[in-house]
């Protein structure tokens, strides 16, 4: 089965520092998606990406979070200025279609720890 | 979006089938029954989807009765391996991907 591929598996940074969460979503997917879950709680939805646009974001994907696509196989998370309450599990998805009756394929994940 | 509640964890025997059960009182006509399964560490993983009535596929059965208020997915013959959280969702058809909510799940745990 066709993989969604996260670098790195482990980050750690100190608050204030800025990171860069990388993805490489299956190749002939159209949209993508970062979600994150906090230990011990529920995965939540931070934003959606399609035909190099933002297409939805959740509440917590604020000034401090950002979204791109580099180049055509790449799809990255950056947050400015990070927080001790980003330090979460971060996980890139991607789909062939918008449509939440479509299969998301999900990474396994970047972990994020903030000191 | 319709609400679902299903068990906070559950344990089972190795080869044993497993029935998870998960109420949707609220679902809509356009909703569909969507069950994901996440190993520690790794992120969500789609198992199965249905609709109405049943569904099977390699990994899982998926059985809706008619008034699609609850949904049950069933592992047969589980193994050590499948011990995850499962996780039951109610997506609309055509909706966002913002729209896919995770809620606590079922934990499974698969003892020898």
């Amino acid at each position: 089965e066709p993989e969604v591929t996260q670098t790195p598996s482990h980050q750690v940074t100190q608050m204030g520092q800025e990171v860069i969460l990388r993805c490489v979503p299956i190749s002939n997917h159209l949209y993508f998606y970062w979600y994150r879950q906090i230990l011990g709680q529920k995965v939540e939805f931070l934003v959606s990406f399609y035909n190099n646009e933002i297409s939805e974001k959740s509440e917590i994907f604020d000034d401090q979070f950002s979204v791109e696509r580099p180049d055509g196989s790449n799809f990255t998370l950056k947050i400015r200025s990070t927080k001790l309450e980003d330090s979460a599990m971060y996980f890139c998805a991607s789909s062939w279609t918008a449509s939440t009756n479509e299969k998301l394929f999900f990474g396994s994940g970047t972990q994020l720890s903030v000191l | 979006l319709a609400k679902t509640t299903q068990p906070i964890s559950m344990d089972s025997y190795e080869g044993q089938e497993v029935n998870i059960t998960c109420s949707h009182n609220n679902i809509a006509t356009n909703d569909y029954i969507t069950w994901y399964q996440q190993f520690p560490s790794q992120g969500p993983r789609f198992i199965i989807q249905g609709y109405k009535t049943k569904v099977t596929n390699e990994v899982a059965s998926l059985f809706i009765p008619a008034d699609r208020k609850s949904s049950t997915l069933s592992l047969p013959r589980v193994s050590l391996s499948d011990t995850a959280v499962y996780y039951c969702l109610v997506v609309l058809r055509g909706g966002s991907a913002r729209q896919l909510t995770f809620g606590s799940g079922t934990q499974l745990t698969v003892l020898p």
